[in-house]
This record gives C-alpha cells, structure tokens and sequence, in this order.
C-alpha cells in the first residue's frame, strides 16, 4: 500500500526543538524528492521545505529563517523535519508530501499535530 | 514574494457549475496545480499542469489558463465536492519556494 505516515507531533513550549518523522512504504522512496507543508489551525497551506532524492539539495520556506532542517535516511524509507527555536505561530499540522515529475505534491499522509505552548 | 490570490469562498447549488479561480503573476509562463481537501483529511491532486486531471478524479473537474488567471471548473456540482481547494505554482523563476493560494472554500448549498 502506498503511503505516508507522519509521527513525532507534540505539545512543546514555545523555544523547544522537535523532530517530525514521515515513513514512507509502498514505493520506491530513495528516487523521489520530498517536502514538509504545514497547516495552521483554520488557516491554508504553507510550503515548508523540500530535500532532493539523495538529499544532496535542500530548500526552505523564507520565513523559517534557518530554525528548521530537512533531512533524510534512504535506508529506513524516512523523512525528517527537524524544528529548533519553536514559536507559538509554529502551531500547525504538518504534512509530508511526495514530490514527482509532473506533480509537487501527487501523495499526502495524513499529518502530525505539533502544538507550541507553555 | 510572490503571491497566487484565490477567492476565499465559493458557494453552488447541486447540479450547477462552480468556477474557483487563482491570479498570479506568473502563471503565463509557470504550470499551476489544484489541491483539493476535505474536512479534516489531507489534501489531494486533481488538476496537474494547468489542465491534466490526475489520476482518479471525476470528468467534471477540469482546468484552464488565461494570461494571469487559472481556473478550476467543476460542472454539475456534487455534495461530495465541497471542500477548500488550493492553487499552487512557482514564481517566474520555476525554482523554489512552491507557493499555494490561500485557499477557496467551496460550499454546495
């Protein structure tokens, strides 16, 4: 089946870090790129940050200003977001997204809820 | 930075055509791509390179350009179709960031 699963999302107090987790099975993981898009409460979509197949390229969203880093581990079908510096406003699901050809997102997994608040 | 702007809402009767559309820049010359999603699920392609229907997605959805403006059509609206919808492209560049629309929620009276 193919499919994403994110996991790591939490309640932390705002200037905590965090680390997201997204497993991917179904598919051939270590050929396509990847992202992070998050989703505030009520609010639209915001592309976070994307990592190329090997992980040699890596793109970030301007407005996170270097607290978060995309990587990834081939070997274990897994995506990271690691979160430093964590602000209120960094209250969202968040998302990963499969990356293909045609299509920037063509698969979703369902999401983890991070929560910043003391 | 570039911005895509969608309408924040769109309602329709069963049966009837919704229209939802997406402005920016430069979407003359960069493909743009729809996103439809649910209430409480994630979201899910159904318009890919201004006009392709991806895979899985009913007839009655299609897309079209105009200069500056995209839109996604949805004819012979269902109950099942409302949801918010979301454009997405890049700036003229073609390179990062992905930028989305703020999203357009669709409501089927």
């Amino acid at each position: 089946q193919v499919q994403l699963v994110e996991s790591g999302g939490d309640v932390v107090q705002p200037g905590r870090s965090l680390r997201l987790s997204c497993t991917a099975s179904g598919f051939n993981f270590s050929i396509y790129g990847m992202h992070w898009v998050r989703q505030a409460p009520g609010k639209g979509l915001e592309w976070v940050a994307v990592i190329s197949y090997d992980g040699s390229d890596k793109y970030y969203a301007d407005s996170l200003k270097g607290r978060f880093t995309i990587s990834r581990d081939n070997s274990k079908n897994t995506l990271f977001l690691q979160m430093h510096s964590l602000r209120p406003e960094d209250t969202a699901i968040y998302f990963c997204a499969k990356d293909s050809p045609i299509i920037p997102f063509d698969l979703w997994g369902q999401g983890t809820l991070v929560t910043v608040s003391s | 930075s570039y911005e895509l702007t969608q309408p924040p809402s769109v309602s329709v009767s069963p049966g009837q055509t919704a229209r939802i559309t997406c402005s920016g820049a430069a979407l003359p010359k960069r493909y743009s791509y729809w996103y439809q999603q649910k209430a409480g699920q994630a979201p899910v392609v159904v318009i890919y390179k201004d006009t392709e229907r991806a895979s899985g997605i009913p007839e009655r959805f299609s897309g079209s350009s105009s200069g500056t403006i995209v839109t996604l059509t949805i004819s012979a609206v269902q109950a099942e179709d409302e949801a918010d919808y979301y454009c997405q492209s890049t700036d003229i560049s073609g390179s990062y960031p992905l930028v989305l629309g703020g999203g357009t929620r669709l409501t089927v009276l």
